[in-house]
C-alpha cells in the first residue's frame, strides 16, 4: 500500500514564502509530483522529483530526500493567485501499470 | 494544446440509475484514470487503464465499473448509482514514458 501525509492548511501574506511538506509510505518508488488546483478547476502539474535535491521552477521550487520518504514545495514571492490547494502525489507500480496516488492536498490561503 | 475532455460538467442522476461517464483525450497517451475527489479526502483512484481493453483497479472500485474500447476514450460505469456516489469525477491521461498527468475539467455528479 501506500500513503501520502501533507498539512490540510496553510495561511500566508503576500510576498512570503511558504513550504508544503510531503511525508510518503510506498512499496516502490517512482519519484514526487506535485499539482496545484484552483477552486472549481482541474489539478495542473507543477513538478516532479525523480531524484534527491532541489528543482526550481521559478517561484516554486521542490525537494526530494528519497531516504527521509519526505519531500517539500517551496513556494516563494506569494501572490494571491497562489491560493489554492496542493497535492503531493507519488507513482504507484501496481500490476501491469502505474497509477498517480494523491495526499489529501494543502489548502493555501494567501492574504493581502 | 494538449486536451482532456469529459462529456458533462454537471450531472442529477436517482438512485438505481445507470451511469456513464465518458472520457476523451487526444494525446495518443496509453494510460488513463478516473478518479473521484471529496472535500477532505483528496482525490481517490477509482480505475485505471494502461491499455485498449486493459485496467486495473484503484483505491476504490467498488460500485464502479470501466470500459476502454479506443485508445482515447476511457468510461467510468456506475451500475446502479447511490447517494454516496455523489462526488466529483476526474479524468486523467499520461503517456507511457511521461510523469505529467493532464485532467479533465471533471464533473460533477449528483446522486438524489
Amino acid at each position: 500500500g501506500q500513503s501520502l501525509e501533507q498539512p490540510s492548511e496553510v495561511t500566508a501574506v503576500e510576498g512570503a514564502i511558504v513550504q508544503i511538506n510531503c511525508t510518503y509510505q510506498t512499496s516502490g518508488f517512482y519519484g514526487l509530483s506535485w499539482y496545484q488546483q484552483h477552486d472549481g478547476g482541474a489539478p495542473t502539474f507543477l513538478s516532479y522529483n525523480a531524484l534527491d535535491g532541489l528543482e526550481e521552477t521559478g517561484r516554486f521550487s521542490s525537494f526530494l530526500s528519497r531516504s527521509d520518504s519526505y519531500g517539500y514545495l517551496l513556494l516563494q514571492e506569494l501572490q494571491m493567485k497562489d491560493s489554492a490547494s496542493y497535492f503531493c502525489a507519488v507513482r504507484d507500480q501496481g500490476q501491469a501499470g502505474t497509477a498517480l496516488i494523491f495526499g489529501k492536498g494543502t489548502t493555501l490561503s494567501v492574504s493581502s | 494544446d494538449v486536451k482532456v475532455t469529459q462529456s458533462s460538467r454537471y450531472l442529477v442522476k436517482r438512485t438505481g440509475e445507470k451511469v456513464f461517464l465518458e472520457c476523451v483525450q487526444d494525446m495518443d497517451h496509453e494510460n488513463m484514470f478516473w478518479y473521484r475527489q471529496d472535500p477532505g479526502l483528496g482525490l481517490r483512484l477509482i480505475y485505471f487503464s494502461y491499455d485498449v481493453k486493459m485496467k486495473e483497479k484503484g483505491d476504490i472500485p467498488e460500485g464502479y465499473s470501466v470500459s476502454r474500447e479506443k485508445k482515447e476514450r476511457f468510461s467510468l460505469i456506475l451500475e446502479s448509482a447511490s447517494t454516496n456516489q455523489t462526488s466529483m469525477y476526474l479524468c486523467a491521461s499520461r503517456g507511457q514514458t511521461s510523469y505529467e498527468q493532464y485532467f479533465g475539467p471533471g464533473t460533477r455528479l449528483t446522486v438524489t
